[in-house]
């Protein structure tokens, strides 16, 4: 079936450092996504991305994120600088249409910040 | 409080049983979703049940949606070892469902 590719799949990086996470979203998917889970914790959405622009984000989406999709390569997610509280496992998803529909996730880059 | 909750936190079974996890949730929904994550891997959809929708099968699996009770629930008949997961249920709303609110997830294991 279609596939997300996430990469790395893990990652670690002292705290204070930029760090960029690499999405490959399927090939005719339109619409992006970035969800964080903190170990023992749900997963919980971060912010979607559709024509080139941020939609929604979460208010765990802090000044220090940022997303973009450079035409049309990696769907990325940019922490700078990277804190203690940035570890996590970072999901990415995609979907063909906003609406109803599967959204399809990536196996998740694991970020430790030490 | 949580938008959405799966219900009970871990299931325990063998091969070929039968079993129901339950979701609740907290919002006006246009779908509901049941995804499967797999130790490693991402959640995988399973099944999306929309909101004028009262069931949907997929293979072995079956999910139910109560709007009125805003409840839904997942049965999974002849269990295998590889079902073995964690089931959440995820909700969305508006014209963008992508945006889910994910439960923390029952953990069910198939022995063999």
């Amino acid at each position: 079936g279609p596939k997300v590719l996430q990469i790395p799949s893990h990652q670690i990086i002292d705290m204070g450092q930029m760090v960029t996470l690499n999405c490959d979203p399927v090939s005719n998917h339109l619409y992006f996504y970035w969800y964080k889970q903190i170990l023992g914790q749900q997963m919980e959405f971060l912010v979607n991305f559709y024509n080139g622009k941020v939609m929604e984000k979460s208010k765990l989406f802090k000044d220090q994120f940022s997303v973009e999709r450079p035409d049309g390569s990696y769907f990325t997610l940019k922490i700078q600088p990277t804190a203690l509280e940035d570890s996590a496992v970072y999901f990415c998803a995609s979907s063909f249409s906003g609406g109803s529909t599967e959204v399809f996730f990536g196996k998740g880059t694991r970020l430790t910040v030490v | 409080s949580q938008l959405a909750e799966e219900n009970p936190w871990a299931l325990s079974v063998h091969e070929g049983e039968s079993v129901t996890v339950n979701c609740s949730y907290k919002t006006s929904i246009t779908a509901l979703q049941w995804y499967r994550q797999k130790s490693g891997e991402g959640p995988a959809q399973l099944i999306l049940i929309r909101s004028n929708e009262r069931e949907k099968r997929n293979g072995r699996l079956r999910a139910t949606l109560d709007t009125s009770s805003q409840s839904s629930s997942l049965s999974i008949t002849a269990t295998r070892c590889e079902d073995t997961a964690v089931y959440f249920c995820a909700t969305g709303w508006g014209a963008n469902t992508g945006k889910l609110t994910f439960g923390h997830g029952t953990i069910l294991r198939v022995h063999p």
